[in-house]
């Protein structure tokens, strides 16, 4: 099955400094890469998400990259602020069903 | 729009006792799902259901048993509760086909003693 690893664990950034948290892919036949954020004590909310047929996709201070022939895929958030602070799960799935096999989660901290 | 709703929000069982995590979501999702998430696990899929009437094991399904009662509502019980099933339990539905949002209910805290 697929298998998901996220680096790094836990990350501690100024704030206004950028973050980025890197994850890899074992099945080539993934086409679909979220990521969620999880405030603590709440559930994981999708924040972006990105397809296979695409490389890049920005959103405000949030962008994902997509490397499909090394699978790997990053989030990418610029200028952070203390509202930032969660742990960020990236996942993937196959077009047929939805089965999200999520990474192991990093715990973002951003110091004012 | 209430979205996706699990009950109870915390619980605590003795090891051997039995009990059933309840979910429902109100978005007309055919797909279900149950994850479990343990600290520095992220979150891994113990049972899902692609339609009504149809459920598959996910990648941690020992100890556990699921009913997809209807559309709406997705069961998760645990027959014989160990201390290894501490966790926090996540229900989430998605629409159908590939690549969509999955929606995730506020989790349970489930301690076994």
């Amino acid at each position: 099955g697929e298998n998901v690893e996220q680096h790094p664990s836990t990350l501690s950034v100024q704030e206004g400094d950028s973050a980025v948290i890197k994850c890899t892919y074992s099945d080539s036949a993934s086409n679909y890469f979220p990521w969620y954020k999880q405030e603590l004590g709440k559930r994981p909310q999708l924040i972006i998400d990105i397809r296979s047929n695409v490389g890049e996709k920005k959103d405000q201070r949030i962008a994902v990259t997509l490397n499909k022939t090394a699978k790997h895929f990053s989030l990418h958030i610029t200028e952070t602020q203390p509202e930032d602070s969660a742990v960020y799960f990236c996942a993937a799935s196959k077009a047929a069903g939805n089965k999200l096999t999520f990474g192991g989660g990093t715990r973002v901290l951003v110091k004012p | 729009n209430a979205g996706v709703t699990q009950t109870p929000k915390f619980q605590v069982l003795k090891t051997g006792q039995s009990m059933t995590l309840q979910c429902a979501q109100d978005m007309n999702h055919n797909s279900m799902y149950w994850y479990r998430q343990d600290p520095g696990m992220g979150l891994r899929l113990i049972y899902y259901s692609a339609s009504e009437g149809t459920t598959d094991k996910g990648e941690v399904p020992n100890g556990y048993n699921v009913s997809r009662l209807n559309k709406r509502e997705f069961s998760l019980r645990l027959e014989s509760a160990a201390p290894s099933q501490t966790s926090v339990y996540f229900c989430a539905s998605s629409a159908s086909g590939p690549n969509t949002e999955a929606f995730f209910g506020q989790g349970t805290r489930l301690t076994v003693v």
